[in-house]
């Protein structure tokens, strides 16, 4: 069974550019979410969807959007980019049950010159 | 207040001992607890989940979980080398379709 899959894998891009970054959920899964890791806040989450709709959203700036296909395969853009925004950009797939295991894809190692 | 708290490390332990990794939460509405493991430079991977109170056990590994507490734990038998990594404790809630994770404990298995 294929596993998350994130693309691309490596990003860099200039301060004021616009990123979108992939996400293919594990095959059954409709639940996406995503998160921001660095190395001074830890795992920040970002949105979850399901359905194509979304559901929760985390505490960043208006920049940072998403969205899912009806395939459950999720993208998540970041507009304007700023230095701050290198990190590494997870996503995580899981089914919509209680519990709710995550797996995640490889991550986005996406850095901001 | 942080919603998931680990101890940063390193827990440095001799391989072959029990290492001990200890998470608190601040969220009583959480109901399922999570470990991941993470290498340096890669994504996280599930190792445990844990609902109920009680002890259980995968292998090496045992999830421990006190509700009454706030209080999730890993313990790790065996401790290998290739045990080396950051372990990272997660809290989900239900309603919420999110996971809090903690910021990790670094663990160091010594040869």
């Amino acid at each position: 069974k294929a596993g998350v899959t994130q693309t691309p894998r490596y990003l860099i891009k200039t301060r004021g550019q616009q990123v979108t970054l992939s996400c293919s959920p594990i095959s059954g899964h409709r639940s996406v979410s995503w998160y921001q890791q660095t190395p001074g806040q830890g795992l920040q989450f970002l949105f979850e969807y399901f359905s194509e709709t979304q559901r929760n959203k985390g505490n960043f700036p208006g920049r940072f959007s998403g969205r899912q296909f009806s395939n459950s395969r999720s993208e998540m853009n970041v507009s304007t980019l700023e230095l701050g925004d290198s990190a590494l950009y997870l996503c995580a797939s899981s089914m919509d049950t209680t519990p709710a295991e995550a797996f995640f894809g490889q991550g986005t190692r996406l850095t901001v010159v | 207040q942080k919603e998931v708290e680990q101890n940063s490390g390193p827990l440095s332990v001799p391989e072959g001992a029990i290492a001990s990794l200890n998470c608190t939460y601040s969220d009583r509405g959480s109901q399922s607890f999570f470990w991941y493991r993470q290498y340096s430079g890669k994504s996280p991977e599930l190792i445990m989940s844990i609902y109920s109170n009680g002890d259980k056990e995968d292998g090496r590994f045992t999830a421990q979980l006190n509700k009454a507490s706030q209080y999730v734990s890993l313990l790790i038998r065996d401790s290998q080398p290739s045990d080396s990594a950051t372990y990272l404790c997660a809290a989900f809630t239900s309603g919420t379709y999110k996971y809090i994770f903690g910021t990790g404990t670094r663990l160091k298995v010594l040869a």
